[in-house]
């Protein structure tokens, strides 16, 4: 079964900080690799995608890589500003259409 | 506008009162899914659909039930909501791929409380 582990569960840094965040998970049998951006109370949306053949997507200030072969992904924000604070999930998918998602890493930016 | 809706966004019900959540997708999108996140356990499937009238159970599926009659519709039904399905509820939607490689789009969320 896949498990999806992302760490650290929060992190807090000022302002201009790049951020870190990580993803790993047990299959690697997967289909593509998914990061999401969650605000308090609200929905989903969709950050950067990577098929399982590629190993970096890029957008704007964002960029995430993917080793499919060590089970890691992971997600770059440069020069990070407070309305990056958010939850961020990353999802795996694999057979079957499933989609199955890490517990997030909550980040708070500080002014 | 592209867009996953859901209805209600909230509500408030008893034990035993059966209820639908509602999904609709404008995107004329093969795949939708439904999933509850729960803290401390993040995003669970509960059913999706590859296309019109086909269904398959995801990972927590006791106590739903789901319905594809329409490509842009899937709702969500508790026939007799308890307590521990109190959750915050998403539907998402993408277009198919044999290789899975479409992004997922999710709806604003449900936030359902069984009294």
């Amino acid at each position: 079964k896949q498990e999806v582990t992302q760490i650290p569960a929060a992190l807090s840094v000022p302002e201009g900080e790049n951020l870190v965040l990580n993803c790993s998970f047990t299959d690697s049998a997967i289909y593509n690799l998914q990061w999401f951006r969650q605000d308090p109370g609200k929905g989903l949306t969709s950050l950067l995608l990577i098929q399982s053949s590629q190993r970096e997507q890029t957008s704007g200030r964002l960029n995430a890589s993917l080793d499919k072969s060590s089970g890691r992904s992971t997600l770059y924000i440069a020069a990070s500003q407070p309305g990056d604070s958010a939850t961020y999930l990353c999802a795996v998918r694999a057979a079957g259409n499933k989609l199955t998602f890490g517990g997030g890493t909550r980040v708070l930016v500080k002014p | 506008e592209a867009q996953v809706t859901q209805n209600p966004r909230y509500l408030i019900t008893v034990t035993g009162k059966k209820l639908t959540v509602t999904c609709s997708q404008n995107m004329n999108h093969e795949y939708m899914s439904w999933y509850r996140q729960d803290p401390g356990l993040g995003l669970r499937q509960i059913y999706y659909s590859m296309n019109v009238e086909v269904t398959d159970k995801g990972d927590v599926p006791e106590g739903y039930k789901v319905s594809r009659k329409e490509k842009r519709n899937f709702p969500l039904i508790l026939e007799s909501p308890s307590p521990n399905q109190t959750s915050l509820y998403f539907c998402a939607s993408s277009l198919k791929s044999l290789l899975g490689t479409d992004t997922q789009y999710f709806g604003p969320g449900t936030r359902l409380t069984v009294l």
